[in-house]
């Protein structure tokens, strides 16, 4: 049992590029979030999904886009990467809303510079 | 507008000086107070969770309370491994997501 991995790990891109995240679980959560964490201000929440096939913002959302096409995976894509989006990224599930079972669980992170 | 405080920032022990951290919180209806530690690199580590004032749990040297305003976690004779960013979030009523402090780096020396 894996819990939440994501890829990749480290990761640099230049100024305009793209690229995307890959967070899987094997818990059969059904919800799943996207953070970033950047020094001296708490995790905070780009995107989140309840459910296979639905997305929704959270609290800093632009410059990012994500998918759930799949219930254990949950894609972050940046379009056009800027310097203010250097950060790292963690992703988190949890299986339900209700009290007991609303642990979000993390990922280990993914380290993005983007130059 | 929900709010996680947590103080200290920084917080060093010797080893087997007890002492506690305090999250302070303001939210629109607490569905759930959560405890996390995080070591350097890693992603956050569950310890507690903590849904009604009076409510207390207990993990090893760990101690988490809640009250109506604030969260303490407790730490009992620590030791160096328990060095560590100690993060606390709140989910209120409305809410889907966490909202974390800014978290308490514990340094604990022999």
């Amino acid at each position: 049992n894996a819990g939440v991995t994501q890829t990749p790990k480290f990761r640099v891109l230049k100024t305009g590029q793209s690229m995307t995240l890959l967070c899987a679980q094997d818990m059969n959560h059904e919800y799943m979030y996207w953070y970033r964490q950047d020094p001296g201000m708490g995790l905070r929440l780009i995107h989140y999904s309840v459910g296979e096939g639905t997305t929704a913002k959270g609290e800093v959302p632009d410059g990012y886009n994500v998918s759930r096409l799949k219930k254990q995976n949950f894609l972050l894509g940046l379009e056009s990467a800027a310097p203010s989006q250097t950060s790292v990224y963690f992703c988190a599930s949890s299986y339900s809303l209700r009290d007991g079972t609303d642990t979000q669980y993390f990922g280990p992170g993914t380290r993005l510079t983007v130059l | 507008e929900d709010q996680v405080t947590q103080s200290p920032e920084a917080l060093r022990l010797q080893e087997g000086e007890s002492s506690s951290l305090n999250c302070s919180y303001t939210v629109s209806g607490l569905r759930g107070l959560f405890w996390y530690r995080q070591d350097p690199g890693k992603g956050p580590e569950f310890l507690f969770t903590l849904y009604s004032a009076g409510e207390e749990k207990e993990k090893e040297r760990l101690k988490a309370t809640l009250t109506k305003k604030e969260s303490f976690l407790h730490i009992t004779a620590p030791k160096p491994e328990d060095s560590a960013t100690y993060l606390c979030a709140v989910r209120s009523q409305a809410g889907t997501a966490l909202i974390f402090g800014k978290g308490t780096t514990l340094s604990v020396s022999s």
